[in-house]
């Protein structure tokens, strides 16, 4: 079973569209939940980090549910600059940070 | 802005050559990684680093691969006998603490030909 699971998309979406992604993971044990963003051959780059109580930076809402095993994100008010792929990040106890496949957006003027 | 930087951005070595992959995590920071990402696939962990000794492994990380700290700044990661399917994106991460966010170097493209 993979440690994290994304649906790869692609998603393709009109600017100004919300767009919502998720992320489940098997180890009821993980501890620290992360979105990260990365442009084509590029290297990851963190967009946030979830907290239990969810968290909001601008366009992008991020919530975790611990009972279900799940994480989202959310972007309002799609912009073209938006389009990436969307790792979503899991720690559990150990040292290594497990990442999902990736969802790939892509904003369509 | 501190940041990991990796050298060479982009390094092309023969099959069963030694390729040695830099990288200068961010300098208060205490864990180190190795990922790798084969193009177009997902960012898969090769091992973490902490306190100068190797933390966790993956089953990719194999006798091929070694991890070294020689000095305070740097982080490198050999390959000693490098194949075809080594070719990949090596990207280099570190994080402060064991459950904070990990920030990315900008990776080496290393091309096995």
């Amino acid at each position: 079973r993979k440690e994290v699971e994304q649906d790869p998309g692609p998603f393709n979406v009109p600017e100004g569209a919300t767009v919502a992604f998720n992320c489940t993971y098997s180890n009821s044990a993980s501890q620290s939940f992360f979105w990260y963003r990365q442009d084509c051959r590029k290297e990851p780059k963190l967009l946030m980090s979830v907290y239990s109580s969810g968290n909001e930076d601008g366009r992008f809402t991020a919530q975790l549910n611990r009972a279900s095993q799940y994480i989202s994100l959310l972007i309002r008010d799609s912009k073209l600059s938006d389009s990436a792929t969307y790792l979503c990040a899991v720690k559990a106890t150990g040292n290594q940070f497990y990442f999902g496949t990736g969802t790939s957006l892509t904003v369509i003027p | 802005e501190p940041e990991v930087t990796q050298t060479p951005s982009h390094q092309v070595t023969q099959m069963g050559q030694e390729v040695i992959l830099r990288c200068v995590p961010i300098s208060n920071h205490l864990y180190f990684y190795w990922y790798r990402q084969i193009l177009g696939q997902k960012v898969e962990f090769l091992v973490s680093f902490y306190n100068n000794e190797i933390s966790e492994k993956s089953e990719i990380f194999d006798d091929q691969f070694s991890v070294e700290r020689p000095d305070g700044s740097n982080f490198t990661l050999k390959i000693r006998s490098t194949k075809l399917e080594d070719s990949a994106m090596y990207f280099c991460a570190s994080s402060s603490q064991g459950a904070a966010e990990a920030f990315f170097g900008q990776g080496t493209r290393l091309t096995v030909v």
